[in-house]
């Protein structure tokens, strides 16, 4: 089955430690993002990448990092410096031309205490 | 920069009628495309319906139509013989060419189907 695999659904950690979120697609899709999103809001872009080895920040950017070296693998690293990681945070891809639409994985539910 | 706004945080319907989820955007560019998504409480975001903003017809997936309206900046999607499985947070999104073709998402409907 191709989709996007996110990893794990629930993960908790303690302030001050970095933690990292796996985003997996076997869609062979060019570009991936990363959103987050709090209650009564809408999704906010984190970061993006439309291609292996590069990638652009987004709308809230600061105190998270990603990498892309590999075409289905784009990692979220949310380090100590994000005041306010306690979200939930959605993963998707797109085959990266105008026409695509993004797929979304299932999400995962980061708790930080 | 872009904006959407869903000025409904809450929208409720009756079994087997028709409700409209309204959603108004700004931009200044003319080609882009507009989305409604999707979000039961499995959290799985789901595409239900998408609109070229060249394209004058109104885009329609089965129950679903949207009310595209280019020169306002409005895009409502209506749902017709309401089920219980609609029930779900309704987003409203916009993705331009430029900028990686990047999603810019309003606040959400939450939709309540009453039986």
């Amino acid at each position: 089955d191709g989709g996007i695999t996110q990893s794990p659904k629930y993960l908790f950690r303690k302030e001050g430690q970095n933690v990292t979120l796996s985003c997996e697609q076997n869609l062979n899709h060019d570009a991936m993002y990363w959103y987050r999103q709090d209650p009564g809001q809408g999704l906010r872009l984190i970061y993006y990448s439309q291609i292996v080895n590069d990638f652009q920040k987004g709308d809230i950017a600061e105190g998270y990092s990603v990498s892309r070296e590999k075409k289905e693998s784009f990692p979220l690293t949310v380090t100590s410096a994000q005041k306010n990681p306690t979200a939930f945070y959605l993963c998707a891809s797109s085959g990266g031309g105008w026409h695509s639409e993004q797929y979304f994985g299932p999400g995962t539910r980061l708790t930080v205490t | 920069a872009q904006t959407v706004t869903q000025s409904q945080p809450e929208m409720s319907v009756q079994e087997a009628e028709t409700v409209t989820l309204s959603c108004t955007y700004d931009t200044s560019e003319s080609d882009y495309y507009l989305f409604w998504y999707k979000q039961p409480p499995s959290r799985q975001m789901i595409l239900v319906i998408r609109q070229e903003a060249y394209k004058q017809q109104n885009a329609t997936e089965n129950r679903f139509s949207v009310n595209f309206q280019k020169a306002a900046k409005s895009f409502s999607l209506k749902i017709s013989d309401s089920q219980l499985g609609d029930a779900a947070m309704y987003f409203c999104a916009y993705r331009q060419e430029t900028s990686g073709s990047r999603l810019t998402f309003g606040e959400g409907t939450q939709l309540t189907v009453n039986p």
